[in-house]
């Protein structure tokens, strides 16, 4: 049973870069049949898209979060990450990471969640 | 303010039958499937329905999906108290260079 756990800073400051992982279990972020996500969720709002990355390192961000965010992935400790500069309070949110399957018309979607972890941005 | 435009709330009776909707554009719900998430309080959100109306493993056929041109929506038959949930519709979005995209969430009172 692929399961997903991510784990971060928790409480951070204003303009700092804050780095998450996602460690991966029951499955290989090598796989070339999927793709690895970061989504986050503010306190009692919606679901936000941050970006996907693909086991060889291609990635695609959200156009709004595009120039602060940085996703990596390490195949060799199953994990990817994710890095986001220059923080506000508007980013403090609960950050989940996901496996990006395809079905057999190439259609994409989240299939699999981390249980999120809290981002508090506050000085 | 959600690319995808669903209702804040929709409430049932146990039995009954409801439908949450998800309205978007052609450069998302008219070129793209839509997925459909459930999220209970203080978890992460589950996989419900994929391309449109496929269900995953696990999750009951009183759960069903549609799409028709530029909106989607999710009916819950045979609604149970357990159903009480917040409901996210997502689809791609073909627009600056692509981007997932979701609703606001529905949160669904059983009533």
């Amino acid at each position: 049973q692929l399961q997903l756990q991510e784990s971060g800073p928790g409480l951070v400051k204003p303009s700092e870069t804050p780095s998450l992982t996602c460690s991966v279990s029951g499955g290989s972020t090598s796989s070339s049949s999927y793709y690895w996500g970061w989504i986050r969720q503010p306190p009692g709002k919606g679901l936000e898209w941050i970006g996907s990355i693909y086991h060889s390192g291609s990635t695609h961000y959200n156009p709004s979060l595009k120039s602060r965010v940085t996703i990596s992935v390490d195949t060799s400790k199953n994990q990817f990450s994710l890095k986001l500069s220059s923080v506000t309070a508007a980013d403090t949110a609960v950050y989940y990471c996901a496996r990006v399957s395809l079905d057999y018309g190439g259609n994409y979607y989240f299939d699999y969640w981390g249980q999120g972890t809290l981002v508090t941005v506050s000085s | 303010q959600s690319v995808l435009t669903q209702p804040p709330s929709a409430s049932g009776t146990p039995g009954q039958r409801v439908t949450i909707s998800c309205s978007g554009s052609s450069s998302n719900i008219g070129s793209n499937t839509v997925n459909w998430y459930q999220q209970f309080p203080g978890t992460a959100p589950k996989l419900l329905i994929y391309s449109n109306n496929q269900r995953p493993l696990g999750v009951p056929d009183r759960f069903s999906g549609s799409k028709s041109g530029t909106s989607a929506s999710l009916a819950i038959s045979g609604l149970q108290s357990e159903d009480e949930a917040d409901y996210y519709c997502a689809a791609w979005d073909d627009s600056l260079n692509g981007n997932w995209v979701f609703g606001g969430g529905t949160k669904l009172t059983v009533l």
